[in-house]
C-alpha cells in the first residue's frame, strides 16, 4: 500500500485536459517538493515535473504541476495520445526517512 | 549524453543473491547521487535506497535493510548493487537513477534490469 494516494486511472479525449492527484501528509508533500514521472510501459520512467512546478527541459509546456497543503497535482493540457501512459508522483518523507510513491495512475487516451 | 547503462537479465534460485551493475556516463559522476528503484510486475515503483557516489555513503530503505548492499567505483563511473536472500517476492525490474544532491529528484534513468527468481 502506497503512503501517497493516486486514483487508479485517468482518461480523457484528444484536446482535453486531464488532472492526475496525489495525497500526502505533513510529513511528505506537506513539507518536501513533489516529482512527477510518465512512464510507458516497457520503458523506465522519465521527470515530467520536479520541485511541485518545474519543468525539465524538453518536457512540453502541456505538463505542469501545482501543490497545495499535503495534495499535488499534475495537469496535462491539449491531450495527446501519446500521452497515454502510467503517472507516478514522488517524495521526500521526512518522519519515516524514506522516498515515497504514489500508486500511479493510468492514463488512457480515449 | 548523460547515461546509465545497467547489465543484464538476471535469473536466480530462491536464496540466491545477484549484483546489478549501472555504468554511468556524459557527466561527472561525483557531482550526483544514484538511487536504487524496483518495480514489480504489473505494480508501482518502490525505493531503495542510494549511494553518495563522492564519499560512497549509503542510505537503505527500512524494506531492504540488511539484505541489501550498494558499492560504487569511481574509476569506472558504476555503481553496484547487490541483494541476497532473493525469493520469488523480489522478481521485479531493478532501475538505477540520476540524483541531484539534496532532492528526491530523477532526472536520468537506466533501462532497467530484469530479475526473475524462481525456482
Amino acid at each position: 500500500q502506497s503512503v501517497l494516494t493516486q486514483p487508479p486511472s485517468a482518461s480523457g479525449t484528444p484536446g482535453q485536459r486531464v488532472t492526475i492527484s496525489c495525497s500526502g501528509g505533513n510529513s511528505n508533500i506537506g513539507s518536501h517538493g513533489v516529482n512527477w514521472y510518465q512512464q510507458v510501459p516497457g520503458t523506465a520512467p522519465k521527470l515530467l515535473i520536479y520541485a511541485n512546478d518545474q519543468r525539465p527541459s524538453g518536457v512540453p509546456d502541456r505538463f505542469s504541476g501545482s501543490r497545495s497543503g499535503t495534495s499535488a497535482s499534475l495537469a496535462i493540457n491539449g491531450l495527446q495520445s501519446e500521452d497515454e501512459a502510467d503517472y507516478y508522483c514522488d517524495a521526500w518523507d521526512g518522519s519515516l526517512h524514506a522516498v515515497l510513491f504514489g500508486g500511479g495512475t493510468k492514463l488512457t487516451v480515449l | 549524453q548523460v547515461q546509465l547503462v545497467q547489465s543484464g537479465t538476471e535469473v536466480k534460485q530462491p536464496g540466491a543473491s545477484v549484483k546489478l551493475s549501472c555504468k554511468t556516463s556524459g557527466y561527472t559522476f561525483t557531482n550526483y547521487a544514484v538511487h536504487w528503484l524496483r518495480q514489480a510486475p504489473g505494480q508501482g515503483l518502490e525505493w531503495m535506497g542510494w549511494i553518495i557516489t563522492g564519499d560512497g555513503n549509503t542510505a537503505y530503505s527500512q524494506t531492504f535493510q540488511g539484505r541489501v548492499t550498494f558499492v560504487r567505483d569511481a574509476s569506472a563511473t558504476t555503481v553496484y548493487m547487490e541483494v541476497s536472500s532473493l525469493t520469488s517476492e523480489d522478481t521485479a525490474v531493478y532501475y538505477c537513477a540520476r540524483n541531484p544532491l539534496g532532492t528526491v529528484t530523477y532526472d536520468y534513468w537506466g533501462q532497467g534490469t530484469l530479475v526473475s527468481v524462481s525456482s
